[in-house]
């Protein structure tokens, strides 16, 4: 099925560690977002891509590294987590008929 | 900058009750509007959209009215199932810009029997 796929779905740190949150997407899309999601705050953008070798920054990108050298994949990265990056992380892309979200990653930072 | 504000949740309603959900938006360009639902465990899905004042979105019963005189896009269905609990999240995107979102906080919305 064509969509948005993230791994992995659920993940336990120490703090100090690092991890990337794969997100991959077959649908030819170039637009690709990283968001998370905490109570009460809605959604907020971390860093997006319009496209291979181009990122850019959102919101809350403090504490988290992007790349995008495909245009398949978008992975997030986090060089020394910290209990404050405990979150749901929602990968994003967006093509002609709008946004298709993946299923989250719900990290925990202990 | 552009914000989103939705009704604080949760909202519990008995089934086929009339569900309104308040959203409003303040926007330093021209947005596109949406809905969407986010089911427990589950990703966001779009429940539906409006581009331009005026536009009326609808899906699964649900409709969405882009006011730009009370810069708002209320959410309401006339009467809810037990299916339809939920998150709903209200976002706008600037016409033009590098397709950015931004969220409400979200809405939690409990049908009971």
């Amino acid at each position: 099925n064509a969509g948005v796929t993230q791994t992995p779905k659920f993940q336990v740190l120490k703090t100090g560690q690092s991890m990337t949150l794969q997100c991959a997407q077959d649908m030819n899309h170039e637009y690709m977002s990283w968001y998370r999601q905490d109570p009460g705050m809605g959604l907020r953008l971390i860093h997006y891509s319009v496209g291979a070798g181009i990122t850019d920054q959102g919101e809350v990108p403090n504490g988290y590294n992007v790349s995008r050298s495909t245009t398949e994949d978008f992975p997030l990265r986090l060089l020394s987590a910290a209990p404050s990056q405990t979150s749901v992380y929602f990968c994003a892309s967006r093509g002609p008929r709008g946004y298709t979200f993946g299923s989250g990653t719900r990290l925990t930072v202990v | 900058g552009n914000s989103v504000t939705q009704m604080e949740g949760p909202v519990t309603l008995s089934e086929e009750a009339f569900l309104t959900i308040n959203c409003t938006y303040t926007a330093t360009g021209y947005p596109s509007l949406f809905w969407y639902v986010q089911y427990p465990g589950e990703g966001l899905q779009l429940l539906l959209k409006a581009t331009k004042a005026d536009d009326k979105g609808s899906n699964k019963g649900f409709e969405a009215t882009y006011r730009k005189e009370t810069t708002s896009f209320h959410l309401e269905k006339g009467s809810v199932q037990v299916s339809d609990s939920a998150v709903y999240f209200c976002a706008l995107v600037i016409t033009g810009t590098a397709s950015k979102l931004t969220f409400g906080t979200g809405t939690r919305l409990q049908v009971t029997l």
